[in-house]
């Protein structure tokens, strides 16, 4: 596609439910990652995909959060037992090599945990 | 302690006025420093980037700068509009593929 595109852009999910978060990067980009927003700060590093591989988790809090790639391309944020402080806007980027260069970010997930 | 700091954390400005933004960082190795603009509710949009060799880079009325030697940089946005609205993030890029982001500043510009 064009852009990055996430979906959903908003979701609402109970304290200790399950959340998907899908990401789609633009095609052909083999690098990919996940960040964390949260209210009035910058985003926080959580996993960068190069191809399908787990290139670096060491931002993932906890072991509630998975992230998986499987084809190299979509790549699908878990989080299991949410938590009300899980609530932020998860953003996702891709960038064309394994060296970053040019990042393209989606517009978000915004997740509340209520 | 994030690695990169800005100020102000919030500013309003006059429609047509001018306004520079300020970014301080210690990420070290340092290979290059984005300016992004984050409209509410999208991801963020590069402006500027600038390696440790470049010392200005313009963008429209927006004009970065970066002191290497000071690790500063700042925004300069010329003659604001409406659109200028936004939250603007400095952003490290490491010699990896991290990137450090600031905690940003808020932007609003009336008419």
């Amino acid at each position: 596609g064009a852009g990055v595109s996430q979906t959903p852009s908003n979701k609402v999910t109970e304290k200790g439910k399950y959340v998907e978060l899908r990401c789609d990067p633009i095609s052909g980009h083999t690098a990919l990652y996940w960040y964390r927003q949260s209210l009035g700060q910058g985003p926080e590093f959580l996993i960068y995909f190069q191809g399908t591989g787990a290139a670096d988790d060491s931002g993932l809090p906890n072991d509630r959060f998975f992230a998986v790639r499987p084809e190299g391309s979509v790549s699908t944020l878990k989080i299991q037992r949410t938590e009300r402080g899980d609530s932020a806007v998860y953003l996702c980027a891709s960038s064309p090599g394994e060296r970053g260069g040019g990042y393209t970010f989606g517009s978000g997930t915004r997740l509340t945990v209520v | 302690k994030n690695q990169v700091e800005q100020s102000p954390q919030s500013l309003i400005i006059l429609e047509g006025k001018n306004c520079t933004l300020q970014c301080n960082y210690t990420v070290s190795p340092f290979s290059n420093l984005r300016w992004y603009k984050q409209d509410t509710g999208r991801g963020p949009v590069s402006l500027t980037i600038m390696t440790f060799s470049e010392n200005t880079k313009s963008n429209g009325r927006y004009t970065a700068t970066l002191d290497a030697d000071t690790k500063q940089s700042s925004l300069h946005i010329t003659a604001s509009q409406l659109s200028d609205s936004a939250s603007y993030i400095c952003v490290c890029r490491s010699n990896d593929y991290k990137l450090s982001f600031g905690a940003g500043t808020t932007v609003t510009v009336r008419a």
